[in-house]
């Protein structure tokens, strides 16, 4: 079962604008992480968000997190061909589990 | 340190026979997870290690399916028996602590004919 989900599931966009992907989860968590997969390769992590954050950026990235909504939002701007891949948010829930749960995946697609 | 590494990086084998793959994690890392991906899907959580600890373990982790990390460093899945359902990527992943996340290996394909 996944906690998580994505929306849209699929985006594409022109080179240079910006992409915005939500992730929205059911239980409490301690944190939240974005990955990004090339298809059919290994999972990268960008960016990790604790639940007493509400933003945090790194590089291109804005990650922004409403635990009251059970929600997550990924920015990337800017946006480059190289950036075409799926993301995943993964949660960390607080209910005394080790795994971390994936949501389904937002696929991005840069047009150049 | 080259980060995760799986062995193989695909296999292809008929229906009942077993299979093994192999995940060598970073070296200092202690903890250790199995997980399983299906195409258009997100990975689904399979098992668990934080040294040579098995912690915890998935549902989906049938009688058919073990996992082993003899003295906490690399770590092996074994599927008895396969079955077509089989047929998917199994990912492996370590990492020191949740604060920094988890560093993944590029995967094993598994194909049951």
């Amino acid at each position: 079962s996944q906690q998580g989900e994505e929306d849209p599931q699929a985006l594409s966009i022109q080179e240079g604008e910006n992409a915005t992907m939500n992730c929205s989860y059911k239980t409490s968590i301690n944190n939240l992480q974005w990955y990004r997969q090339n298809s059919g390769r290994g999972l990268v992590h960008l960016i990790l968000i604790r639940s007493n954050e509400r933003e945090k950026h790194s590089g291109r990235l804005r990650v922004t997190l409403d635990t009251s909504k059970k929600s997550s939002s990924l920015l990337i701007t800017a946006s480059r061909a190289a950036d075409t891949a799926s993301y995943f948010c993964a949660t960390d829930p607080t209910s005394g589990t080790y795994k971390y749960i994936f949501g389904t995946g937002t696929r991005l697609k840069v047009l150049a | 340190d080259t980060g995760v590494s799986q062995n193989p990086r695909h296999k292809i084998t008929k229906r009942g026979q077993n299979v093994t793959f192999r995940c060598d994690p970073i070296s200092e890392h202690n903890r250790l997870y199995w997980y399983r991906q299906t195409l258009g899907q997100g990975p689904e959580f399979l098992t668990y290690f934080q040294n040579e600890a098995q912690l915890e373990k998935s549902r989906l982790l049938s009688d058919r399916f073990s996992a082993e990390r003899p003295k906490g460093s690399f770590s092996t899945l074994e599927i008895q028996r396969t079955e077509q359902g089989d047929s998917a990527m199994y990912l492996c992943a370590s990492g020191g602590g949740a604060v920094y996340g988890y560093t993944f290996g590029s995967g094993t394909r598994l194909t049951v004919v």
